[in-house]
């Protein structure tokens, strides 16, 4: 079977680093996915993992182990518009894009 | 302006009403879906067109229909609905179906239905 676990929620300081891990089982993946979506907004691309191994961009970072089924998104020096869901989502054999439930960060002063 | 538009952003109907949703997309893509997202649960793919034709139904019940007439429109018709029903709806657009495979896929702000 497929499932994919994300935290529900995270709270974390504003200047910090906050780490969100994301788990999944499949039989066939084609690369992980995060999106970051603010409240009542539209959830937007951050970034696209399929080999192993640390993608940088900027204070986001995504790394991905394939022989895991884990990944996490890595998020420096918050600000507090850094405050949103992040969701985390793969590719399955069937290019079929299986969702978490996404994890809502708190970022406090 | 942004690159997909949904409207209205928010809706509520009684279980008898018949409504609709509409999806504009301003970015030239041949791809577009929408997305059921119901609080603390995972994005559910409803419905998928390529070019104006439907290539993906994920068992949605038929008081959803879906609607493309052109590439850069979508519609949600939404008849004899139920209370759990009620959900945001996200539309979102790729450039074709093989962006899907990358992941990009860029959102609207969604239409936040309530049934009663």
């Amino acid at each position: 079977g497929q499932n994919i676990d994300q935290p529900t929620e995270m709270t974390a300081t504003e200047g910090a680093i906050v780490q969100i891990n994301c788990t999944y089982q499949t039989s066939g993946f084609n690369g992980l996915f995060w999106y970051q979506q603010h409240a009542g907004e539209a959830p937007t691309f951050l970034s696209y993992n399929v080999l192993d191994g640390l993608e940088e961009k900027g204070r986001f970072s995504s790394f991905l182990s394939r022989s895991k089924g884990y990944s996490y998104l890595l998020l420096k020096e918050l600000q507090m518009k850094d405050s949103a869901s992040y969701l985390c989502a793969f590719l399955d054999s069937n290019y079929q894009l299986i969702w978490g439930a996404g994890t809502k960060l708190i970022i406090k002063p | 302006e942004t690159g997909v538009t949904q409207t209205p952003r928010h809706l509520v109907m009684g279980m008898t009403n018949k409504k609709s949703l509409k999806c504009e997309q301003h970015l030239g893509h041949n791809a577009m879906y929408w997305y059921k997202q119901s609080a603390k649960k995972p994005l559910e793919l409803m419905f998928v067109y390529s070019l104006e034709e439907r290539v993906e139904n994920n068992s949605v019940p038929s008081r959803f229909s879906p609607e493309c007439p052109n590439s850069s429109h979508l519609f949600l018709h939404l008849h004899t609905l139920q209370p759990e029903d009620s959900a945001l709806y996200l539309c979102a657009s790729s450039p074709t179906l093989a962006e899907l495979n990358t992941g990009e896929l860029f959102f609207g702000e969604g239409s936040r239905l309530t049934v009663l």
